[in-house]
């Protein structure tokens, strides 16, 4: 069955960065797109970014102005999210999700890790 | 890309039905059929519901439907169950290559 697991909670100081791994089996992992959706406490969803784990393209939220990067590892079946330049509002469960087949015409969200919580305090 | 509109909280008794609805703009929602919704439990990762505005992944029940009608899309959910209680989330596809999820709702079984 189709698993995503995340690396573990984080701490960080303000100003630091976090990179949060993610982990796919299951399935084909460069097969299907993967998201990275942010949660902050009692809050509601933030999409954040996506990248085809086959040719690397990447595309994130305009909101984080370049703060984020999505990366991958297709030896070992794993995207990575950094977001640099940590403040107090980045504290939030970050999670993946496996999306839609590459050049498939629809678009889902059918699978999501269980989620890493970052902390970001002095 | 703002967030899409949703109601904060939707309640109905058990056996009724209730909608959500979840409006954007011609960028978001009125311009695209890739219009999803998720649900989650507290302290849970979100679960897909529907997917592009009105398909129902398997596993998933048949009390739930998704529609759309311009700008605004919706998500019924009949014959209200105790296990419906959790917060929903709506999403689209821009028209900038993004997604963008709505504001959440919160529905209670009374």
């Amino acid at each position: 069955q189709v698993q995503l697991v995340q690396s573990g909670a984080e701490v960080k100081n303000p100003g630091a960065s976090v990179k949060v791994s993610c982990k796919a089996s299951g399935y084909t992992f460069t097969g299907y797109y993967l998201h990275w959706v942010r949660q902050a406490p009692g809050q509601g969803l933030e999409w954040m970014g996506w990248i085809n784990p086959n040719s690397g393209a990447t595309k994130s939220a305009q909101t984080f102005q370049g703060r984020v990067t999505v990366t991958r590892d297709t030896s070992i079946s794993t995207a990575f999210m950094e977001l640099t330049g940590l403040r107090s509002d980045d504290t939030a469960v970050y999670y993946c999700a496996k999306a839609a087949p590459i050049g498939a015409s629809t678009s889902l969200f059918d699978n999501w890790g269980q989620g890493t919580l970052v902390t970001v305090s002095s | 890309q703002s967030a899409l509109t949703q109601p904060a909280s939707v309640s109905g008794s058990p056996g009724q039905s209730i909608t959500i609805s979840c409006t954007g703009t011609s960028s978001d929602v009125g311009g695209s059929n890739y219009v999803s919704w998720y649900q989650q439990h507290p302290g849970r990762a979100p679960t897909l519901m529907i997917y592009d505005v009105n398909h129902r992944p398997s596993g998933v029940s048949p009390r739930f439907s998704g529609s759309k009608s311009g700008n605004t899309a919706s998500l019924t959910i009949s014959a209200l169950q105790a296990e419906d209680e959790a917060d929903y989330y709506c999403s689209s596809f821009t028209n900038i290559i993004t997604y963008v999820f709505g504001t959440g709702t919160k529905v209670t079984v009374l």
